[in-house]
């Protein structure tokens, strides 16, 4: 079946670590995402990447970095500088063009104590 | 720039019960706008999408959304809710032609449904 893994679901790690969270599709989408979601706050873009070897950053990049070195993968590091890392993380991919609509992977839940 | 007011953080219905979410967007270019549902700890399903076709959308689980360009309105509606629908909702909208960042989503809202 086609689709988008995130792992691991849950994540914990000490203040000061940096973590990388995957996210891997088999759609063959172009274009991937991730977000973080806040209680309240809906969806927020990071960082997005249409076509391999290339990304740009969303509206809170700060503390995050990306690669983009393969089509189906998106791996996303939160780094130490990010001041408040705990959150859920969600990775989308598209067809990059017309189609618009986003596809969502299960989330990864990261918990830094 | 595109934009998405959802209108109340927390609507609650009773079972059987019509269900109403509203949204309303602002858009530069003819827009297309999506529904999305997100259940507790898990990532967003597409619910439904315009894309300029019929005004009248039906997604699924039986839900259905009206484009009405005149009120910048894309509410998502449902006849008689069911407990399963209990869940939070977002609408979006697509970014302007040649934007990479592609949709643009509203703060959501959560939907409980009570017995």
């Amino acid at each position: 079946d086609g689709g988008i893994t995130q792992s691991p679901k849950y994540l914990f790690r000490k203040e000061g670590q940096n973590v990388t969270l995957s996210c891997e599709q088999n759609l063959n989408h172009d274009a991937m995402y991730w977000y973080r979601q806040d209680p309240g706050q809906g969806l927020r873009l990071i960082y997005y990447s249409q076509i391999v070897n290339d990304f740009q950053k969303g509206d809170i990049a700060e503390g995050y970095s990306v690669s983009r070195e393969k089509k189906e993968s998106f791996p996303l590091t939160v780094t130490s500088a990010q001041k408040n890392p705990t959150a859920f993380y969600l990775c989308a991919s598209s067809i990059r063009g017309t189609s618009f609509e986003q596809y969502f992977g299960p989330g990864t839940r990261l918990t830094v104590t | 720039a595109q934009s998405v007011t959802q209108l109340g953080s927390h609507v609650s219905v009773s079972e059987g019960a019509l269900v109403l979410l509203r949204c309303n967007y602002s858009s530069s270019v003819p827009p297309y706008l999506f529904w999305y549902v997100q259940y507790p700890n898990q990532g967003l399903q597409l619910l439904l999408k315009y894309t300029s076709a019929a005004t009248l959308v039906k997604g699924i689980n039986g839900f259905e959304a009206e484009f009405k360009k005149s009120e910048t309105s894309f509410h998502l509606t449902k006849p008689s809710a069911h407990m399963s629908d209990a869940a939070e909702y977002f609408c979006a909208v697509r970014n302007s032609s040649g934007s990479a960042r592609q949709l643009t989503f509203g703060s959501g809202t959560q939907l409980t449904v009570l017995p």
